[in-house]
């Protein structure tokens, strides 16, 4: 069964400073993942995706991910952190087990940027 | 940039009572999905939908729940005897394509309070 962990609760770093958000996924297939961004009462945003290709993928707001097929990871990045940023992050895998699309979400990591 | 919506935004009713959430996706998509979040705990599929009939289902999406497209923009999920078990966000997503590496779109969500 697809399955993506995100093993931080919450990340905290200081506005300006580079952030890290860490993914780590078990397929079988191609792994196709995705970064979603939720604010406080808002829907999930779609960041970016990986399908295949380039490792490192550009997606929304400066943010970027990179994916790494040995280490089984899809960690999200961005160089310079905002206040802006600080919101609940969702890693997600698609599967495609059952005929049909749907996607498989992390717990989740809450991202807080400090002025 | 068109999005997903969804109403009401915070439902609260009594164990027992029927709930319909109700959803209009982006007009061109095809593909409909419900998901949820139990406060605190990972966003959980629900239910996907196409050519008006159920794709796939959930363990969790048994008899008590349903979904519709009543007309040409909606598309209605339908809790007939709510439990206290049942209350999280609820969230709807669409899509124009049902591939692996097709993004969704989500809604803000309906928070469902179940007394």
């Amino acid at each position: 069964a697809q399955s993506v962990a995100q093993p931080e609760d919450q990340v905290n770093v200081a506005e300006g400073n580079p952030l890290t958000v860490k993914c780590t996924y078990s397929v079988s297939g191609n792994p196709y993942l995705f970064w979603y961004v939720q604010y406080p009462n808002r829907g999930l945003q779609f960041l970016l995706k990986y399908i295949t290709g380039d490792n490192l993928v550009k997606g929304s707001y400066g943010f970027e991910a990179e994916f790494n097929k040995s280490q089984t990871s899809f960690h999200l990045k961005k160089p310079s952190a905002l206040v802006s940023d600080s919101a609940l992050y969702f890693c997600a895998v698609s599967d495609f087990s059952g005929g049909y699309n749907k996607l498989i979400f992390g717990a989740g990591t809450r991202l807080a940027v400090h002025p | 940039e068109p999005e997903v919506t969804q109403t009401p935004s915070h439902q609260v009713t009594q164990m027992g009572q029927e709930v319909i959430l109700r959803c209009v996706p982006i007009s061109n998509h095809l593909y409909f999905y419900w998901y949820r979040q139990i406060l605190g705990q990972k966003v959980e599929f629900l239910v996907s939908f196409y050519n008006n009939e159920i794709s796939e289902k959930s363990e969790i999406f048994d008899d008590q729940f349903s979904v519709e497209r009543p007309d040409g923009s909606n598309f209605t999920l339908k809790i007939r005897s709510t439990k206290l078990e049942d209350s999280a966000m609820y969230f709807c997503a669409s899509s124009n394509r049902d591939h692996s590496y097709n993004e969704q779109f989500f809604g803000p969500g309906t928070r469902l309070t179940v007394l």
